[in-house]
């Protein structure tokens, strides 16, 4: 079945270091979310990427798609202690419709 | 708007005892899902229903776990017996649901808080 795998596992920054996490697919996605999870609290929908080479922001994040819609990245700036929790990307699971499958997550931690 | 509701919260059982989840999406959501998330993963899908049909139930290990939900509202997640790899927080999401097509945009799914479930 289809993985997403994201890179890195952890990471570890000061605060208003910049912050990168990149998701990878080994199969072309129709479309890409992003989820946010903070610590003992659950996911919550970042956005939704569709379109091939798509960038989208909010406020200081950084959205993504591959021109191969094979990989996405979510870009940091100035890292803040609220910015803390594990980032998910997630993508189609299948022919079931809304079925997704997560990748593993970054867990972020911002040090003040 | 009221956000998906689950209940109990937390739950610690013994091995071999059962134990029941419930979940109560957000009003007018047709689609539910069930996920399974180990600590340091990402969420699992393990059932998902359109309504109070079973879209998917690929990943759900039905020899132990069961779901229903019955009047397409609110659901239950059963595991019996339960076993020590099955501690993990047990989400629900729900979403609208709709009609799939190509180009279509991947309908945003919202979550409940969990039940963290510890199994000794």
């Amino acid at each position: 079945g289809q993985q997403v795998m994201q890179i890195p596992q952890y990471q570890h920054v000061q605060e208003g270091e910049d912050f990168t996490t990149y998701c990878n697919s080994s199969t072309t996605l129709s479309n890409i979310q992003w989820y946010k999870q903070r610590p003992g609290g659950h996911p919550v929908f970042l956005i939704q990427l569709v379109k091939s080479g798509e960038v989208k922001k909010q406020k200081r994040l950084t959205f993504q798609f591959g021109e191969a819609k094979k990989n996405s990245s979510l870009h940091i700036t100035a890292t803040q202690t609220t910015d803390v929790g594990t980032y998910f990307c997630a993508g189609p699971g299948g022919t079931s419709y809304g079925k997704l499958t997560f990748g593993q997550g970054t867990i972020l931690t911002v040090h003040p | 708007e009221a956000g998906v509701a689950q209940s109990p919260r937390y739950k610690i059982i013994e091995k071999r005892q059962s134990v029941a989840f419930w979940c109560n999406p957000i009003s007018g959501h047709a689609t539910l899902y069930w996920y399974q998330q180990i600590l340091g993963q990402g969420p699992k899908l393990l059932i998902q229903f359109q309504n109070n049909g079973v879209v998917d139930d690929s990943q759900l290990p039905k020899d132990r776990f069961s779901a229903e939900r019955l009047k397409g509202v609110d659901s239950t997640l059963k595991i019996q017996p339960a076993k020590l790899e099955d501690s993990a927080v047990y989400l629900c999401a729900s979403s609208l649901g709709g009609v799939w097509g190509a180009g279509r945009l991947q309908e945003t799914q919202y979550f409940g808080p969990g039940t963290r479930l510890l199994v000794l």
